[in-house]
């Protein structure tokens, strides 16, 4: 079945620790987002790819970090400077920027 | 990208079509109109796209009134999974890549 992944689906670190969320997609499309959501509220765009080894920062990049190495894969880095980590985490992706995006199923990220 | 103006919340009875409205006022010419639904602690999903003439597919119908200012999201018969929030959002037809999610309406079915 075509689709993303997102691994774990709950995650709990320490404070002061980096960690990386997994995003995989088999949908062969170009373009790969990583979005944070806060209860209540909508989702904001962290990170963006419309290619392989090229990224561009969204609405909240400060504290994350992303690479693009291969067309599939999409790792989102929350390191220690992210002062409020604690979030539901999305990943999604579209066949080019203008056409629907399909989302993964998240990872819910607890920072204790 | 256009504001869009959402009702919090909404409640609709089982097997009736449940009307979600949104306004967006400020929208330009290039803007289309794109509707995503989020199942609680699921990721968003498409529903439909249109700029402006009334669009119709499977899961719902898109209303764009003549000035385009406002629209109304049709699900025919809602069933108790169409609960969720429904996100009304505009944004430009080209490589912008950017989707601007705000709070929604939180759609409740009831039986």
């Amino acid at each position: 079945d075509g689709g993303i992944t997102q691994s774990p689906k709950y995650l709990f670190r320490k404070e002061g620790q980096n960690v990386t969320l997994s995003c995989e997609q088999n949908l062969n499309h170009d373009a790969m987002y990583w979005y944070r959501q806060d209860p209540g509220q909508g989702l904001r765009l962290i990170y963006y790819s419309q290619i392989v080894n090229d990224f561009q920062k969204g609405d909240i990049a400060e504290g994350y970090s992303v690479s693009r190495e291969k067309k599939e894969s999409f790792p989102l880095t929350v390191t220690s400077a992210q002062k409020n980590p604690t979030a539901f985490y999305l990943c999604a992706s579209s066949n080019q920027g203008y056409n629907e995006q399909f989302f993964g199923p998240g990872t819910r990220l607890t920072v204790l | 990208d256009a504001k869009t103006t959402q009702p919090p919340s909404m409640d609709c009875a089982e097997g009736r079509a449940a009307n979600l409205p949104c306004n967006h006022s400020t929208i330009s010419g290039n803007e289309y109109v794109y509707w995503y639904r989020q199942i609680h602690s699921q990721g968003p999903q498409y529903i439909i796209h249109g700029l402006k003439n009334n669009e119709t597919n499977e899961m719902a119908s898109l209303i764009i009134t003549e000035d385009r200012k406002s629209s109304t999201l049709i699900l025919p018969h809602a069933t108790l999974r169409d609960t969720a929030v429904y996100y009304c959002i505009v944004r430009v037809w080209t490589n912008d890549y950017k989707l601007s999610f705000g709070a929604g309406t939180t759609v409740t079915v009831r039986a």
